[in-house]
């Protein structure tokens, strides 16, 4: 099945620097790799998502790059601000083609973004 | 905005009780899944479900386990003989179809005593 693993496990930047999280996942019929934000006691809520179909997608200070030859997807959010600490996790899943979309979430990355 | 909604938000149990946690799926979704995630840990994948029947499963998944989906709003998660383990917070999630993004309820916590 797929494994996906995520780094680094906490990251600590000032406001205004750029923060990237890194994921990789084994399972290359894996075509769909969401990124959530969980704030403390809430909800995972979708932040951006890419599918293998493209390489890379932005929205506004987020982008997500996949890289489908090395298995390896990550999430850049530039200008951090206080408001964007949280922890984020990365899934890979199945979104069509016969399977029912379950995803495989990472361990998370713990960003702390200091004003 | 419509929500994935889940009762109870906190459910306290002794070890060896059967738990029924409640999920109501954004209306016109097709889709349902229970997640796990124990305390500081990642969110795990229990369950799917689709045109009233399992679809997939995890190993976390085992024979203490069932899921339901009563009537047309509600979609159940069972689990019969609880242990000191399956405290964690149980996120239920549902997407309209097998593209679109999957929404998570806000999730009940689970407390095995």
């Amino acid at each position: 099945g797929e494994n996906v693993e995520q780094h680094p496990s906490t990251l600590s930047v000032q406001e205004g620097d750029s923060a990237v999280i890194k994921c990789t996942y084994s399972d290359s019929a894996s075509n769909y790799f969401p990124w959530y934000k969980q704030e403390l006691g809430k909800r995972p809520q979708l932040i951006i998502d890419i599918r293998s179909n493209v390489g890379e997608k932005k929205d506004q200070r987020i982008a997500v790059t996949l890289n489908k030859t090395a298995k390896h997807f990550s999430l850049h959010i530039t200008e951090t601000q206080p408001e964007d600490s949280a922890v984020y996790f990365c899934a890979a899943g199945m979104n069509y083609g016969g399977s029912q979309g379950n995803l495989i979430f990472g361990k998370g990355t713990k960003l702390s973004v200091k004003p | 905005e419509p929500e994935v909604t889940q009762t109870p938000s906190h459910q306290v149990t002794q070890m060896g009780q059967e738990v029924i946690l409640r999920c109501v799926p954004i209306s016109n979704h097709l889709y349902f899944y229970w997640y796990r995630q124990i305390l500081g840990q990642k969110v795990e994948f229990l369950v799917s479900f689709y045109n009233n029947e399992i679809s997939e499963k995890s190993e976390i998944f085992d024979d203490q386990f069932s899921v339901e989906r009563p009537d047309g709003s509600n979609f159940t998660l069972k689990i019969r003989s609880t242990k000191l383990e399956d405290s964690a917070m149980y996120f239920c999630a549902s997407r309209l179809d097998d593209t679109g993004e999957l929404f998570f309820g806000e999730g009940s916590r689970l407390t095995v005593l």
